[in-house]
């Protein structure tokens, strides 16, 4: 199985202040069609997840455009430019290059 | 819009077979791999495994002797049977919807919390 890590595990953040998430691969998620097998997840108190970001670096339909995922191969990021109070919850990578899928920890993000 | 619906009996017997129906309203289950993954209290996501509409299937190789997935078009609904409970299955069990032709799963149900106690 692919093990996925991320870190922090734990985020506080500040309103309208940056926040940045890491996610890494056991191996590499690069396929040779270009794109990165890797999407992000947030998951608000309550409630299912949500996909925010797939193939590595494209915004799900929705997403607002202060969600920005980049990387490529076994290191992966997701950047928020402007926290704002709706982003708390648990951020989850999520590979999908091979079954079985697997996700990361989670990251918690609060205020 | 599609929208996912797990239903089931929330409490389960330790030694008995879980099983849970997501019911997909809205749209056709055509064209799409239909998931379950489960969330133990206070816990990560885990992918339990899924179903193509032709009945092809994949399982976690963690769970791969316990379960089940099975399609059924005609009533739009995909279940999971899950044998030989233990206090370990207990966690929120979700359906959802993968889109193998971008590499996402977009559309989840509410889920569903089951516990294993006798």
């Amino acid at each position: 199985d692919i093990v996925m890590t991320q870190f922090p595990l734990s985020l506080p953040v500040t309103p309208g202040e940056p926040a940045s998430i890491s996610c890494r691969s056991s191996q590499s998620l690069l396929q040779s069609n270009g794109y990165n097998y890797l999407g992000w997840y947030l998951q608000k108190p309550g409630q299912s997840p949500q996909l925010l970001i797939y193939l590595g670096s494209i915004r799900a339909s929705g997403v607002p455009d202060r969600f920005s995922g980049s990387g490529s191969g076994t290191d992966f990021t997701l950047k928020i430019s402007r926290v704002e109070a709706e982003d708390v919850g648990v951020y989850y990578c999520l590979q999908a290059l091979q079954t079985p899928f697997t996700f990361g920890p989670g990251t918690t993000v609060d205020l | 819009q599609v929208q996912l619906q797990e239903s089931g009996p929330g409490l389960v017997k330790p030694s008995e077979t879980l099983s849970l129906t997501c019911t997909v309203s809205g749209g056709s289950m055509s064209g799409y791999y239909w998931s379950w993954m489960r969330q133990p209290p206070g816990k990560g996501l885990e992918w339990i495994g899924d179903i193509y509409v032709s009945g092809n299937t994949n399982y976690n190789p963690s769970l791969k002797s316990r379960v089940t997935i099975s399609i059924d078009m005609s009533k739009n609904q995909f279940s999971l049977n899950l044998s030989s409970v233990t206090a370990a299955d207990t966690a929120v069990y979700y359906c959802a919807r993968y889109n193998s032709g971008w590499y996402y799963f977009d559309i989840w149900g509410q889920g569903t919390l089951i516990t294993v106690s006798s």
